[in-house]
């Protein structure tokens, strides 16, 4: 079991640009969560992804969208970046049982480190 | 909305006990969690204790949760080097029938050989 993986590992954008996440949960998993974290914080959550739907959003502006495949992949788009997205953004892959909250686990992703210059 | 705070910053020798403390506001939790993150790694679950429970003990790791005060602790006890890294509390509830999770900002726990 490969677990969570994410790519890229890194990636340089600039202002305005636009950058496209990629996430795989971990086998048996099927809702995917994104976060957000910035230097020196804890991570922010972005939003969740079950049945190919987003199913609860944190305060994350629409320019932060996502996707998730058929097969429980997810993607994590961002539109029009600012210097302040810059971060690691990390994944976490759950199952119906964690978001019922009869679960108490999450697996989480290495990230990728976003830069915006 | 839920708040999760910590501080930032414990240096201990190695051999002694760490004490990483956190409060929370959410009266609500259902889980309350301890991760670790190594540098340049992801966050790594290292124990939870349910929201009506007082203590869990596992291994080196102790969790004192006083829901009364929402405040939640972890000791670990016999610190090693390998132990340095940053600590994230995190709080979760059901948020709309699904489980939500909120970290706070983590403390950076310094072991000195």
């Amino acid at each position: 079991d490969a677990g969570v993986t994410q790519s890229p590992t890194h990636l340089i954008k600039t202002r305005g640009q636009q950058v496209t996440l990629r996430c795989s949960p971990k086998s048996g998993h099927d809702t995917v969560s994104w976060y957000q974290q910035a230097l020196g914080q804890g991570p922010q959550f972005i939003f969740q992804y079950y049945e190919e739907e987003e199913r609860q959003r944190g305060n994350f502006p629409d320019r932060f969208s996502g996707h998730q495949f058929p097969n429980y992949s997810s993607e994590l788009n961002v539109n029009a970046l600012l210097l302040g997205d810059s971060a690691l953004y990390l994944c976490a892959s759950s199952s119906q049982a964690f978001r019922a909250g009869v679960r108490n686990e999450q697996f989480f992703g290495p990230g990728t480190r976003l830069t915006v210059l | 909305g839920e708040d999760v705070e910590q501080s930032l910053f414990l240096s201990v020798r190695e051999g002694d006990s760490s004490v990483i403390n956190c409060t929370y506001t959410d009266s609500s939790s259902t889980y309350l969690y301890w991760y670790k993150q190594e540098p340049g790694a992801g966050l790594q679950l290292l124990t939870y204790i349910f929201s009506n429970m007082d203590m869990k003990q596992d291994q080196r790791l102790t969790v004192l949760l006083n829901k009364k005060d929402k405040h939640l602790s972890l000791r670990i006890a016999d610190t090693q080097t390998g132990d340095s890294a940053i600590y994230f509390c995190a709080e979760s509830n059901l948020s709309g029938g699904y489980q939500k999770v909120t970290f706070g900002t983590g403390t950076k726990l310094q072991v000195i050989p």
